[in-house]
């Protein structure tokens, strides 16, 4: 069945980065744009970033841009964010999705010193 | 970028209820207007894609309606399974954008 599996959550403190992995099964990922959208705890859905289904393109939030990185492994069948320079309004449970896959668990980053 | 608001922030129904939950866009999104369904500690669940079409397995009760920038999510008859937060989101842009949330609390 259709899977999105996000992984590579923690806590960290500010300033250093982490980077976090969806792994995808069940469908042909290499055929779909892939976001990653969070969710701050008690608040909101908020879009982080997209990138094309073949990389081709990346665009990102305004709060995210410059630290965060969007990419992708289509033979591994994997999406990543690279986030550098975490800052405490960074934490959230992040999600990876599209609009007609189900979405996974989440993972829980947690930024503080 | 194109803002989403939603309203009501909260609302208090009973079961058998009929309710109502408005999205507005700050420009056309024509219908690329999607609704999910969040309850607590899990995942968004999509009800709603193309402002209208119901997706797989969702119950018959959730509908919606509207296109350019007014939208509607109602559920026919409010069960107990339906309390939870709902979220409209854009995707006329690849730069999704959701609304704040409504939370459908029992009365």
């Amino acid at each position: 069945q259709v899977q999105l599996v996000e992984s590579g959550g923690g806590v960290v403190q500010p300033g250093r980065s982490l980077r976090l992995s969806c792994a995808a099964s069940g469908f042909t990922f290499s055929s779909y744009g892939m976001h990653w959208v969070r969710q701050a705890p008690g608040k909101g859905l908020e879009w982080v970033a997209v990138i094309w289904y073949d990389g081709s393109n990346k665009y990102y939030a305004d709060s995210v841009k410059g630290r965060f990185t969007i990419s992708r492994d289509n033979s591994k069948n994997t999406l990543y964010l690279q986030m550098n320079s975490l800052r405490a309004e960074d934490t959230a449970v992040y999600y990876c999705a599209e609009l007609q896959l189900p979405w996974g668990q989440g993972t829980l980053v947690t930024v503080s010193s | 970028d194109i803002q989403m608001t939603q309203s009501p922030s909260t609302l208090s129904a009973s079961v058998g209820d009929r309710v109502t939950i408005t999205c507005r866009a700050s420009q056309s999104i024509s219908s690329w207007l999607a609704w999910y369904q969040q309850k607590p500690g899990k995942a968004p669940k999509l009800l709603i894609y193309k402002a209208s079409s119901l997706e797989s397995g969702v119950p018959s009760r959730f509908s919606g309606s509207g296109s350019g920038t007014e939208f509607t999510l109602t559920i026919s008859s409010l069960q107990p399974d339906d309390f939870a937060t709902y979220y409209c989101q854009q995707y006329n842009s690849y730069l999704w954008t959701f609304g704040q949330g409504t939370k459908v609390e029992i009365k």
